[in-house]
């Protein structure tokens, strides 16, 4: 069974720094194109990141030099190290795993539960 | 602001049909980039439902169902439910933000 668990969002200060994990079970991550999504209180979805099967990472503007995705193959987990953290960067961050490989227009069939990230003084 | 537009809620009684409008641009939709749904109930994650424009993924139900035409999409859902209750988005990815994008969300109440 596919699952994904995330971890590591908490209250953080502004200009502070944190790491998401998302480890994954049921699949391999390095061979599946991962992203991350999050969801400001009472908002829409939005897109923050993607790292390809091959490596490839690509950002959303919003964090582009700030947030950084990789993997560690041999825990079969996902990261997100978020730098400079700021009050609009609050949101809860979700894991999921591309449905196919067609680029650029990735769709998401699993989920993780999502990890609240609040950026506060 | 997102860059794919959604009417903020829609609604409809039980047993109705509605739709769910998803309008971009030729940076995007337009650009014969290919738009996904998805459906969110409170506190939990996204649930993909319909994948490239008109595919369901196993399991979901053939009451929903997707559309797409020059620069923007839709998504029917027919013999509405009580448990249809739920935020709907779209996405797609757009060339000018070489990135992906999703629509605002519509709220759909079931009267």
């Amino acid at each position: 069974e596919v699952q994904l668990v995330e971890s590591g969002g908490g209250l953080i200060q502004p200009g502070g720094s944190l790491r998401l994990s998302c480890a994954a079970s049921g699949f391999t991550v390095s061979n599946n194109y991962m992203s991350w999504v999050r969801q400001a209180p009472g908002k829409g979805l939005e897109w923050v990141s993607v790292i390809y099967s091959g490596g490839s990472k690509y950002y959303a503007d919003s964090v582009k030099g700030r947030f950084t995705i990789s993997r560690d193959n041999s825990k079969n987990t996902l990261y997100l190290q978020m730098n400079s953290l700021r009050a609009e960067d609050t949101a809860v961050y979700y894991c999921a795993r591309a449905f196919s490989q067609l680029e650029p227009t990735l769709s998401f069939d699993y989920w993780g539960q999502g990890s609240l990230v609040t950026v506060s003084s | 602001q997102s860059v794919l537009t959604q009417p903020p809620s829609v609604s409809g009684a039980p047993g109705q049909r509605v739709t769910i409008s998803c309008t971009g641009s030729s940076s995007n939709i337009g650009a014969f980039y290919d738009v996904h749904w998805y459906q969110q109930f409170p506190g939990t994650a996204p649930k993909l439902l319909i994948y490239g424009n008109i595919n369901r993924p196993s399991g979901v139900p053939d009451r929903f169902s997707g559309s797409k035409s020059g620069t923007s999409a839709s998504l029917a859902i027919t013999g509405l439910q009580a448990e249809d209750e739920a935020h709907y988005y779209c996405q797609s990815y757009d060339s000018s933000l070489s990135g992906l994008v999703f629509g605002g969300g519509t709220k759909l109440t079931v009267l």
